[in-house]
């Protein structure tokens, strides 16, 4: 395994709710990176952490959210959540500076929004 | 927004067979590329970080090749087995330093 894990595991929530979905980095590990898969896709890019800063943003609308602490863990939150929200998501950590920038993943969060 | 095709989407082959898979990319604003295994409810696992054009990894009966300058990656699989069945992504990185996954191909090894 990784050293990565993200909660919850599982979580269902209502159209319109807000969620927030937490992930622990891999030790030494200073940059986090949230994607979401939906069925049948690969894992797409929301956004990056660096040291507490947001370092890049895919195509995401601004209802996606994200925050990083001092110990380089990192929160994901959605507000308005919509039907299409339902995916899984995923987290990576990695070490910036590490030449290869390999990316370290969590198990994921399963998100139903019914 | 990188365009990354995998293929094929899908693959079933017998214990003992050697397979090999295809990710291709634009070659523009190139950086790395990277072979995730991903095996149903575990985390994706890294196989190969790989930079430059001719580079050629290998770990174990897996190995893959890369071309950046005509934009593809070859991962193959030498003497399946049944251990091996898993989603393989491919997943070219840019400049911006992202990872933008295709959407994989899953292998299924039959013993």
């Amino acid at each position: 395994e990784t050293g990565v894990t993200q909660s919850p595991t599982h979580l269902i929530k209502t159209r319109g709710q807000q969620v927030t979905l937490r992930c622990s980095s891999q030790s030494g590990h200073n940059t986090v990176s949230w994607y979401q898969q939906a069925l049948g896709q690969g894992p797409q890019f929301i956004f990056q952490y660096y040291r507490e800063e947001e370092n890049g943003r895919g195509n995401f609308p601004p209802r996606f959210s994200g925050l990083q602490f001092p110990n380089y863990s990192s929160e994901l939150n959605v507000n308005a959540l919509e039907l299409d929200d339902s995916a899984l998501y995923l987290c990576a950590s990695s070490l910036a500076g590490s030449g290869d920038n390999e990316q370290f993943f969590g198990p994921g969060t399963r998100l139903t929004v019914l | 927004i990188l365009n990354v095709e995998q293929s094929p989407q899908s693959l079933h082959v017998q214990e003992g067979d050697s397979t090999n898979f295809t990710c291709s990319f634009p070659s523009s604003n190139f950086y790395a590329l990277h072979w995730y295994r991903w095996e149903t409810a575990k985390s994706p696992e890294a196989l190969f970080v790989m930079t430059l054009n001719g580079d050629e990894k290998k770990k174990g009966r897996i190995s893959a090749t890369l071309n950046t300058k005509e934009g593809y990656s070859y991962l193959y699989i030498k003497g399946s087995q049944p251990e091996d069945s898993a989603t393989y992504l491919c997943a070219p990185q840019g400049s911006a330093r992202q990872l933008t996954f295709g959407s994989g191909t899953q292998l299924t090894v039959l013993p």
